[in-house]
């Protein structure tokens, strides 16, 4: 167990529909990190948080968006979803701003029907 | 854009055997971590690197942080069956947490 915690463990929804992902770091830890995951395109970066400030962005979608709150969980809003948006989403925790070990949560499995 | 090379992309030996693999990057990195994961769960850390040459090992494990800053290599020894599992090396440069990973290397172990 990472310590990093992730709801819901599964998600079916349709197109053109908006979830919401959930990610509760490590104790301790100020940075959030979600990464995508699917067959083709493998383990992405999407976008990290930092104490409440976005740090970093990779090749996030514009449907898609972040936030971190006060008490330092995460949320991921993933908007007029489509079919291709079917992945293994994870969050990852880790105590710096800077490259550091990362320690990943259960990963969050949406898929879009 | 930073590419992360993985080789080799799957491995299927017999337990006992000594495995390698290794990763390219086509820029510099600053530090590099070796990750396995399981199927359906999240990757778990195994190894981090953050030191050009430096060589640290966790238990049957061992990783390199290559004197280029280009590469790096994991080996496990011995092998046993709950080595099972897919294989990631990530990479990381600038002042960010951004990881890159690479493409992963699937191993099987048969008994």
């Amino acid at each position: 167990d990472s310590g990093v915690t992730q709801t819901p463990k599964h998600l079916i929804t349709a197109t053109g529909q908006r979830v919401t992902l959930r990610c509760s770091p490590r104790s301790g830890d100020l940075s959030v990190y979600w990464y995508q995951q699917s067959l083709d395109q493998g383990l992405q970066f999407l976008i990290q948080y930092y104490n409440g400030e976005e740090r970093a962005k990779g090749n996030i979608l514009e449907r898609f968006s972040a936030q971190q709150f006060p008490d330092l969980h995460s949320e991921l809003n993933l908007s007029s979803l489509e079919l291709g948006d079917s992945a293994l989403y994870f969050c990852a925790s880790s105590p710096y701003s800077q490259a550091y070990e990362q320690y990943f949560g259960p990963g969050t499995r949406l898929t879009v029907t | 854009g930073q590419q992360l090379n993985q080789s080799p992309q799957s491995m299927f030996i017999q337990e006992g055997e000594d495995v390698s693999m290794n990763c390219t990057s086509s820029s510099i990195f600053n530090t590099w971590l070796w990750y396995k994961q399981d199927p359906g769960e999240g990757p778990v850390l195994l190894i981090a690197l953050y030191k050009a040459g430096e060589l640290t090992s966790n238990g049957r494990l061992t990783a390199q942080f290559g004197i280029t800053r280009k590469d790096s290599f994991l080996n496990i020894s011995a092998s046993i069956p709950s080595d099972v599992g897919i294989y990631f090396c990530a990479g990381s440069s600038g002042n960010t947490g951004k990881l890159i990973f690479g493409q992963g290397t699937t191993l099987q172990v048969k008994p």
